[in-house]
């Protein structure tokens, strides 16, 4: 099964901030791979999907790129309203998906 | 639009069986594969399997194989995932989702189902 390694687990960080959060896979997934963002109590929504585009409605302070093995999801400027914990979920392996442990990023 | 509503909240034994329901509408039930995800409390996301609504085959995770059955009835649209022999640490909330209208990423979550597993 192809494992994700996602860091940090934690980002302190304030608004207005530059931020970067990484996934490393265990083999090559190509670019199948996606981004979300969860809030307390909801459900995951996705932002980025196939490592780079981003989903419909997500504002473009978001962006991912990295192939193969290496993975980031930046934001830009934080905004008050991103204070969240972030995913990566590899879909290549695509009879087995397996999600990155979580990035919880908190105001400092 | 893409909707998933899910079964309520259940409270089983150690050792019980659980079955969650996922009413699918919106879209073309047999056009995409579904997939139940869940999260325990304060932690991470976990794939559980995926079912093709058209044909009824699944996969599943390692973890899950043997104890968790995933079925569906295109006649009402709903989807069921049911998970056995439950142990404390199944306690979490489970999600139902579908992939994108164009890739395989899931794009579509059900609100979620909180199963606990108390004595």
């Amino acid at each position: 099964d192809i494992q994700m390694t996602q860091s940090p687990s934690t980002l302190s960080a304030s608004v207005g901030d530059r931020v970067t959060i990484t996934c490393r896979a265990s083999q090559t997934i190509r670019s199948w791979l996606a981004w979300y963002q969860q809030k307390p109590g909801k459900a995951p929504k996705v932002l980025i999907n196939q490592a780079s585009r981003l989903e419909s409605g997500v504002p473009s302070r978001f962006s991912g790129s990295g192939s193969g093995t290496e993975f980031t999801l930046t934001i830009s400027s934080l905004q008050p309203d991103d204070f969240a914990t972030y995913y990566c979920l590899q879909y290549s392996s695509y009879k087995m998906y397996t999600f990155g442990q979580g990035t919880k990023l908190e105001i400092k | 639009q893409v909707q998933l509503v899910q079964s309520g909240a259940e409270v089983r034994k150690p050792g019980a069986s659980v079955k969650v329901s996922c009413k699918a509408s919106g879209y073309r039930f047999t056009g995409f594969y579904l997939h139940w995800l869940r999260q325990a409390p304060g932690q991470g996301l976990e794939w559980m399997g995926r079912i093709n609504p058209n044909h009824g085959d699944t996969t599943s995770a390692q973890k899950f194989q043997g104890r968790v059955t995933m079925t569906r009835d295109t006649s009402i649209t709903t989807a069921y995932m049911e998970l056995s022999r439950l142990r404390f640490d199944d306690t979490a909330v489970y999600y139902c989702a579908r992939v994108a209208d164009h890739g395989e990423y899931i794009q579509n979550w059900g609100q979620g189902s909180l199963i606990t597993v108390s004595s």
